[in-house]
């Protein structure tokens, strides 16, 4: 089945700069990655996805890569804002459909 | 965007006895809905696929006749811990699938 690993477990950024998440996953049938945020005690909220016909996707601060024969797919989120501050996993499916969670990410920004 | 709920949204029971946990579908038929567990600080982790009109498939694991799952409509989906025991505390989030997953808000489950 898909193995999903996540990198880093934590980052810390200052308000303003850019934040990098990265992903691996390991089965090549895998063909939808999307990403979470998750809040506190809340439900995960898709942020972004990306399909595997294509390599990038970009929604105003947010972005994400994926580079197949790699692969491996990459968070980016720039200028930096408190409440981008949580905990974001990625996530990869797997032969049967079934999202396969990566361990997560969290997030702290400071002002 | 599509609506999942879940009720409860937090549970307290002891040790021993049941808990039922509702997934709905509030605008859209599910014909598979999932359920997840987190643990605190932990990534989710998938315990069973649920199938309206047929048995749940559940991940290696994950014991069967202690988290009975029933899809019994094409927006309705329960998990029913059987015996709880204060190791089963943890947050249960369900998800229906329609184009892409849509999770439920969760529910936190004591066993005291």
């Amino acid at each position: 089945g898909e193995n999903v690993e996540q990198h880093p477990s934590t980052l810390s950024v200052q308000e303003g700069d850019s934040a990098v998440i990265k992903c691996t996953y390991s089965d090549s049938a895998s063909n939808y990655f999307p990403w979470y945020k998750q809040e506190l005690g809340k439900r995960p909220q898709l942020i972004i996805d990306i399909r595997s016909n294509v390599g990038e996707k970009k929604d105003q601060r947010i972005a994400v890569t994926l580079n197949k024969t790699a692969k491996h797919f990459s968070l980016h989120i720039t200028e930096t804002q408190p409440e981008d501050s949580a905990v974001y996993f990625c996530a990869g499916t797997d032969s049967w459909g079934k999202l396969q969670f990566g361990a997560g990410t969290q997030v702290v920004v400071t002002p | 965007g599509a609506v999942v709920s879940q009720h409860p949204s937090w549970v307290i029971c002891k040790s021993g006895t049941s808990v039922k946990i509702e997934c709905r579908s509030l605008d859209f038929q599910a014909t598979t809905m999932f359920w997840y567990r987190q643990f605190p600080k932990q990534s989710l982790m998938l315990m069973a696929t649920s199938n309206e009109g047929s048995k749940a498939t559940y991940e290696q694991g994950v014991e069967k006749d202690k988290f009975l799952i029933n899809h019994a409509s094409l927006t309705l989906s329960t998990l029913t811990v059987t015996s709880a025991h204060p190791e089963d505390s943890s947050f249960y989030i369900c998800s229906a699938r329609e184009h892409e997953q849509y999770f439920g808000p969760g529910t936190r489950l004591t066993v005291t």
